[in-house]
Parts: structure tokens; C-alpha cells; sequence
């Protein structure tokens, strides 16, 4: 039962804004969906996460829609920097139901095109 | 601050070896994750640890082992190599397991040949 669903791969131009889109159909109403990105096989990094509100920061804006089902990033001017895997990633109970964890989907492998 | 320390890089173990991953923060985080990367896939969850003392399973756990003595440290111990666990692992630390946003470390490549 996926958590979260993002499209596999994604192109953008250099300069331009990259939009990812992530399905969350499932998400409950007090759960976060948090934005993460892992260039080759680095440690992931955090870019960004809301609730219900959009959020901005410097790194990146986050659109969520009002029945909170979906979101989008936004990387308003990419670089070829930007190339890396994105994850919408939602917390859920971990298997005990003793926490909660980061539930990693396969994300979008975003390419930065020159 | 370093964040998140993982040791070593990279390693290569024969089957049946044991070793342990090291992992340490420097940010009074009170909950600890393990995680595994296999190529082309997302992260999954082995052990977590919610504070000093206190470990429990995640999706993964079988060939593991972990520990929590100190708020720092969170090692995990493979104790029978299997070439399935042949992965790259990630160390995570977050203050809560609420609103707060998890940081990873650099991870560690392991092959078991």
C-alpha cells in the first residue's frame, strides 16, 4: 500500500522551474509531508515540509492542495545542481506502532538539462 | 556542529564476518534511525530508537542487531554476514518524532562477498 506516489523520472531545462508532483490520498490530518533529495548516493538532504499551508524557504516552495490529498515542489530556477532523486516522503507507525519513521517511497529522479 | 557521523565509508565483509556500522550525533537528538538503500530503491527502515536505552524493529530487522547506551551513539551490529545484506546503510537522527525534520549522514557502503 503505497504512502506516497511520484512519477519515476522528470526533465527540466536549466533556469526553469522544476515541479514534482506527489500523491498522498491516504495522509491523515496531522501528518507532514516532507520533502527530501539524495544526489547520487549521498545521505538525503531536507529541503522542505507543511502541513496544510504552502511553504517557502530558500531552497524551495511546497504547494499543498486544500483536501491535502497531494502536493508539488517547486525549484523555482533549477541548476544542473538540482539533478538529483526527490522523495515525498509522510511519517507513519513504525511495525511495533511504538513511533513513527520517515516512509521513503522510490521518488522522481529528476535530470537538469543544459 | 557535524550532524551525523557515519563509520567506515566503506567496507567489505566475507559471509559469516560480523562488524559494526558506527553512527553518532552531535545534536542531543533524542530519536535514531538505521536505514538500508538497495540500488534503484528507496530507503527502508531497520531498527529506530526513540532515546537512550530504548530500540525497537523496523521493516527490515532480521540479521541485526542495535543498541542505544548513550543519547550520541546508536551502532549497528551485523553479526552473520549474508550477501543480502549487501547495501548501502543510513544513519538518521530527528529531535522527536513529531513535527521535526530527520538528518542523515553520509552513509556507508557495504559489499558481503
Amino acid at each position: 500500500d503505497a504512502k506516497t506516489t511520484q512519477p519515476p523520472s522528470m526533465d527540466c531545462a536549466e533556469g526553469r522551474a522544476a515541479n514534482l508532483p506527489c500523491n498522498h490520498s491516504t495522509i491523515s490530518g496531522n501528518e507532514y509531508v516532507y520533502w527530501y533529495r539524495q544526489i547520487h548516493s549521498q545521505g538525503p538532504q531536507y529541503i522542505i515540509h507543511g502541513l496544510k499551508n504552502n511553504e517557502t524557504n530558500e531552497m524551495a516552495s511546497l504547494i499543498i492542495t486544500e483536501d491535502r490529498k497531494s502536493s508539488t515542489l517547486i525549484l523555482p530556477h533549477a541548476t544542473l545542481r538540482d539533478t538529483a532523486v526527490y522523495y515525498c516522503i509522510v511519517r507513519v507507525a513504525t511495525p511495533s506502532n511504538t513511533g513513527n519513521q520517515f516512509y521513503f517511497g522510490t521518488g522522481t529522479s529528476l535530470t537538469v538539462i543544459p | 556542529n557535524a550532524g551525523v557521523t557515519q563509520t567506515p565509508k566503506f567496507r567489505i565483509l566475507k559471509i559469516g564476518q560480523s562488524m559494526t556500522l558506527q553512527c553518532t550525533q552531535d545534536m542531543n537528538h533524542n530519536y535514531m534511525y538505521w536505514y538500508r538503500q538497495d540500488p534503484g530503491m528507496g530507503l527502508k527502515l531497520i531498527y529506530y530508537s526513540v532515546g537512550a536505552g530504548i530500540t525497537d524493529k523496523g521493516e527490515v530487522p532480521n540479521g541485526y542487531n542495535v543498541s542505544r547506551s548513550t543519547t550520541e551513539d546508536f551502532p549497528l551490529r551485523l553479526e552473520l554476514a549474508a550477501p543480502s545484506q549487501t547495501s548501502v546503510y543510513f544513519c538518521a537522527s530527528s529531535h522527536s518524532g513529531g513535527n521535526t525534520e530527520a538528518f542523515f549522514g553520509q552513509g556507508t557502503r557495504l559489499t558481503v562477498v
